[in-house]
């Protein structure tokens, strides 16, 4: 049973330029969070997402993020005109359940230049 | 508002010996706690958890203590071994569900072989 993957696991944009973050859950799993950790702090929720739907966005910056969770394929993070303070680590994670343990992917490692 | 707190950015224990790592929260709202290990380039993994109407629950080597009125909770780790190395992560989450967790900043733990 595989994990939580999540690609790519490096990405580098110039400033301005859109990032794309992919993340497919644990099999049967239809709940998936979206988390940044800043260099030296601990993750940050961002958002909650079951298929189709958002759930919690309270952790979202208003503007240039958004997240999707199509009924087929990946849970996508964007981030559009991105800029230097957005360079972090971006952690997916999936549950099969809102009560379950949460289960995290490897991270994408976002650089913008 | 750093929510999950845990003071102590670093620590060293011999092998063999117990390993404590502390976590303190403030917002009183928090039901439902847990501790994540993460290496270093790689995603969180779930450890253990406990919540708030047990004051202890133990996993092999593992053993989480939670103090309500104090708002503390550690995690012992006994008897340490070198592959314990890697940053601790407390978790906390509101209404027994598992979605938004809030995290600390994370101890980093070395096993001294």
């Amino acid at each position: 049973n595989a994990g939580v993957m999540q690609n790519p696991r490096h990405l580098v944009r110039r400033r301005g330029q859109e990032a794309r973050l992919r993340c497919s859950p644990m099999k049967g799993h239809s709940h998936v969070y979206w988390y940044r950790q800043l260099p030296e702090e601990g993750l940050k929720f961002m958002v909650y997402l079951q298929k189709e739907n958002i759930i919690d966005e309270s952790g979202m910056p208003k503007e240039r993020f958004s997240a999707e969770f199509p009924k087929e394929g990946p849970s996508i993070l964007r981030i559009q005109q991105v800029v230097r303070g957005d360079s972090a680590a971006y952690f997916c994670a999936s549950s099969p359940d809102r009560r379950e343990t949460q289960y995290f992917g490897p991270g994408t490692r976002l650089l913008v230049l | 508002d750093q929510q999950v707190k845990q003071n102590s950015p670093s620590l060293s224990v011999q092998e063999g010996r117990i390993s404590i790592l502390n976590c303190d929260y403030t917002n009183s709202m928090f039901d439902y706690f847990l501790w994540y290990k993460k290496y270093p380039a790689e995603g969180p993994t779930f450890l253990i958890s406990i919540s708030s109407i047990k004051d202890k629950n133990e996993d092999g080597r593992f053993t989480v203590f939670l103090n309500k009125s104090a708002k503390h909770l550690s995690l012992h780790i006994v008897p340490s071994q070198p592959g314990d190395s890697a940053v601790y992560f407390c978790a906390a989450s509101a209404n027994f569900g598992n979605e938004k967790l809030t995290f600390g900043t994370g101890t980093r733990l070395t096993i001294i072989p």
